[in-house]
C-alpha cells in the first residue's frame, strides 16, 4: 500500500514563530488532507488538498501531486496551535474508492 | 449541521464484556468510516461503507469485532468480548463521494474505550 512520511516528526516553537510541515507519499493520490489533533484528541479539518495551493487565515498548503509532496505553513504561530498534525492520503487506483492512510504525525508544541 | 456524533465519549469496561459503540454520520453523506488510534499503531482504518454497504473490512483486527450500518444515519461497532488490548481511541467519520473518489472526511470526537 501507499506509504506517508511527515518530517519533522517533533517540533518546539517559540510563540510568533513560523514553520512548515512536510509529507512525502509515495504514489499516486486522488485525496489529501491536512488534519490536527488538538491536546483533547479531536480531528479538526484543517485542508483538503489533492493539489493546488490553498490558505486559511495563518495556515496555508501546497500540494505538488506530480512530485508526491504536500506542504503546510504555519505562520504566527499560537500556543493553541499545539497539537499533533496529520498527513493522510487516498491512493489514485482505477475502479474502487481508497481509503485514507494517515502519517504518523508532526508533534508541535507552541511556547510562550 | 451537528457533525458526526457518537456515543458514548468514554466507556470502562471489564475484559469479557460487549462493548458497542455508535456512531451518526453527517446527514447527506454516503461513506462512514470507523478508525482506532493507539500510540503503538497510530490511526488505522478498521471499516467503511458505501450506502450502507460495507466495502472495505479488511483492518477488523479479528472476529471479535462487528460493525454494522443498518440505514444512513446509524452505525454502530461491536467488540465481543473485549480484551484490555482493544483500550484505544476509536474515531467515526464520514464523507461524499462520486464515481469511486472519495471528499473530504469529517471525523467525530471518538469514543475512548478502557478494557480493564
Amino acid at each position: 500500500g501507499i506509504q506517508v512520511e511527515q518530517s519533522p516528526p517533533d517540533l518546539i516553537l517559540q510563540e510568533g514563530a513560523n514553520s512548515t510541515l512536510r509529507c512525502n507519499f509515495s504514489d499516486s493520490v486522488n485525496n489529501l488532507q491536512w488534519f490536527h489533533q488538538n491536546p483533547w484528541g479531536q480531528l479538526i479539518n484543517l485542508f483538503y488538498i489533492p493539489s493546488g495551493t490553498k490558505q486559511n487565515g495563518r495556515l496555508s498548503a501546497t500540494t505538488v501531486a506530480t512530485e508526491r509532496y504536500s506542504l503546510l505553513y504555519i505562520s504566527s504561530s499560537q500556543t493553541t496551535d499545539s497539537g499533533v498534525y496529520f498527513c493522510a492520503v487516498a491512493e489514485r487506483r482505477a475502479g474502487t474508492a481508497s481509503k485514507l492512510t494517515f502519517g504518523t504525525g508532526t508533534r508541535l508544541q507552541v511556547t510562550l | 449541521d451537528a457533525g458526526v456524533i457518537q456515543s458514548p465519549r468514554h466507556e470502562v469496561t471489564e475484559m469479557g464484556q460487549e462493548v458497542t459503540l455508535r456512531c451518526k454520520p453527517i446527514s447527506g453523506h454516503d461513506y462512514l468510516f470507523w478508525y482506532r488510534q493507539t500510540m503503538m499503531r497510530g490511526l488505522e482504518l478498521l471499516i467503511y461503507f458505501n450506502n450502507n454497504v460495507p466495502i472495505d473490512d479488511s483492518g477488523m483486527p479479528e472476529d471479535r469485532f462487528s460493525a454494522k450500518m443498518p440505514n444512513a444515519s446509524f452505525s454502530t461497532l461491536k467488540i465481543q468480548p473485549s480484551e484490555p488490548r482493544d483500550s484505544a481511541v476509536y474515531f467515526c467519520a464520514s464523507s461524499l463521494g462520486q464515481d469511486n473518489l472519495l471528499y473530504e472526511q469529517y471525523f467525530g470526537p471518538g469514543t475512548r474505550l478502557t478494557v480493564t
